[in-house]
């Protein structure tokens, strides 16, 4: 079936570095790739998506690549600081109702 | 511009008690997504529902779940005579249009089973 595997499932940087976390997706129908913070006890939080139409899209310190050829996308957050450590899922559809298929987190510690 | 809502935030229940997790979404969003979340587990996705339909329940377990998304009111995430296994974290999301539309996500429903 439709599977999103995601690596590393810990991450520990230092404050001001950068972090990379990656993602591979199985459906090559897949055309929109949301990534998710999830801090402790709330709900997961949008901060970037992207589009198939386009290979990277920037946010201030956050970035986010896709290449449909290998199908695989990738978060990159610059700059770390405190209080970006959080769990971090991506995310890709799987049929036409758009129900998400999650990567299995990564959890981001940047200590000051 | 409130965001989606979700209550009851905890929720404890016994063992064979029924329990209903409300779900009401962004205005003007009218899909609605179920995923649950197990301790230590990435979310995995139970059902999708438009108003009054039930589009896409392949995630949902055949017995004891059900759900709903009536013309007037939240969506309502049902299980009956819940079990230990059933303790998880189950989020809503909603979106204004389906497909490869953005979803967001609500707080989300801690469900304790004593």
């Amino acid at each position: 079936g439709e599977n999103v595997e995601q690596h590393p499932s810990t991450l520990s940087v230092q404050e001001g570095d950068s972090a990379v976390i990656k993602c591979t997706y199985s459906d090559s129908a897949s055309n929109y790739f949301p990534w998710y913070k999830q801090e402790l006890g709330k709900g997961p939080q949008l901060i970037i998506d992207i589009r198939s139409n386009v290979g990277e899209k920037k946010d201030q310190r956050i970035a986010v690549t896709l290449n449909k050829t290998a199908k695989h996308f990738s978060l990159h957050i610059t700059e770390t600081q405190p209080e970006d450590s959080a769990v971090y899922f991506c995310a890709a559809p799987t049929s036409n109702t758009g129900k998400l298929i999650f990567g299995q987190g990564t959890t981001l510690q940047v200590k000051p | 511009n409130a965001g989606v809502m979700q209550n009851p935030r905890h929720l404890v229940r016994r063992r064979g008690q029924e329990a209903r997790l409300r779900c009401s979404p962004m205005k003007g969003h009218s899909h609605v997504y179920w995923y649950r979340q197990l301790p230590e587990e990435g979310l995995k996705f139970m059902v999708y529902l438009q108003k009054e339909n039930i589009i896409d329940e392949s995630g949902m377990p055949k017995e004891r779940f059900s759900a709903e998304f009536p013309k007037e009111g939240p969506s309502i995430l049902r299980i009956q005579q819940v079990v230990r296994g059933d303790s998880a974290a189950y989020f809503c999301a909603s979106s204004p249009v389906s497909g490869t539309d953005t979803q967001y996500f609500g707080p989300g429903t801690r469900l304790t089973v004593l």
